[in-house]
């Protein structure tokens, strides 16, 4: 059964990168064929995909998003990570990491992390 | 990229009833690849179905999924008091993934 566990700052300045980590347990990031993703939810709506990763480290980016994100995955401490740059208010929201297994869905999600964006 | 619209955006209804959610994609979507998610506050998504209508392990029957091409549906036969939530459509292709915008299912 996996486990993946969101860890990086809550609190992040306008301008600045957010950086965040996803830890995984219960498996080897390298075994899985499929993606390892992020996913981001702004308080009070929808989801919206911001990007995956193959444990290769092949990413795939949302196209609202690719000019601002990059993805990469340190397969020795079973970890991804997210950094998204030059942020303001509009990035505040809750931070998911995610595994999406066969079938493209994602089958097991992180607990997810706040991250705001502030002065 | 393609856009998933739900509909309705909120559905009220009671504990027993039939409800009926719609996910329409902007462009044909691969039956393989149309998921649909579970949402209470506070609390991650859920993957109830993937593959249009193949359910995710330990959901109950009274949840099912079906619908091809650009029109999808998940249907929970019986509302079940922990079953008012939010629901989400997913899909990939060309190695993009896009949700659609949810829809609530409240308490009359």
């Amino acid at each position: 059964q996996l486990q993946l566990q969101e860890s990086g700052p809550g609190l992040v300045k306008p301008s600045e990168t957010l950086s965040l980590t996803c830890t995984v347990s219960g498996g080897s990031i390298s075994s899985s064929s499929y993606y390892w993703g992020w996913i981001r939810q702004p308080p009070g709506k929808g989801l919206e995909w911001i990007g995956s990763i193959y444990y290769t480290g092949s990413a795939y980016y949302s196209p609202s998003l690719k000019s601002r994100v990059t993805i990469s995955v340190d397969t020795s401490k079973n970890q991804f990570s997210l950094k998204l740059r030059s942020v303001t208010a509009a990035d505040t929201a809750v931070y998911y990491c995610a595994h999406s297994g066969s079938h493209y869905a994602f089958d097991y999600w992180g607990q997810g992390t706040l991250v705001t964006v502030s002065s | 990229e393609i856009v998933l619209m739900q509909s309705p955006g909120t559905l009220s209804l009671s504990p027993g009833e039939r409800a009926t959610l719609s996910c329409r994609a902007s462009q044909s979507v691969s039956s393989s690849y149309l998921a649909w998610y579970q949402q209470k506050p506070g609390q991650a998504p859920r993957l109830l179905i993937y593959g249009a209508s193949s359910r995710a392990t330990g959901i109950p029957d009274r949840f099912s999924g079906s619908g091809s091409g650009t029109d999808f549906t998940l249907t929970i036969s019986r509302l079940e008091p922990e079953d008012f939530a939010v629901y989400y459509c997913q899909q990939y292709g060309s190695s993009s993934f896009t949700f659609g915008g949810g829809t609530k299912v409240e308490i009359k």
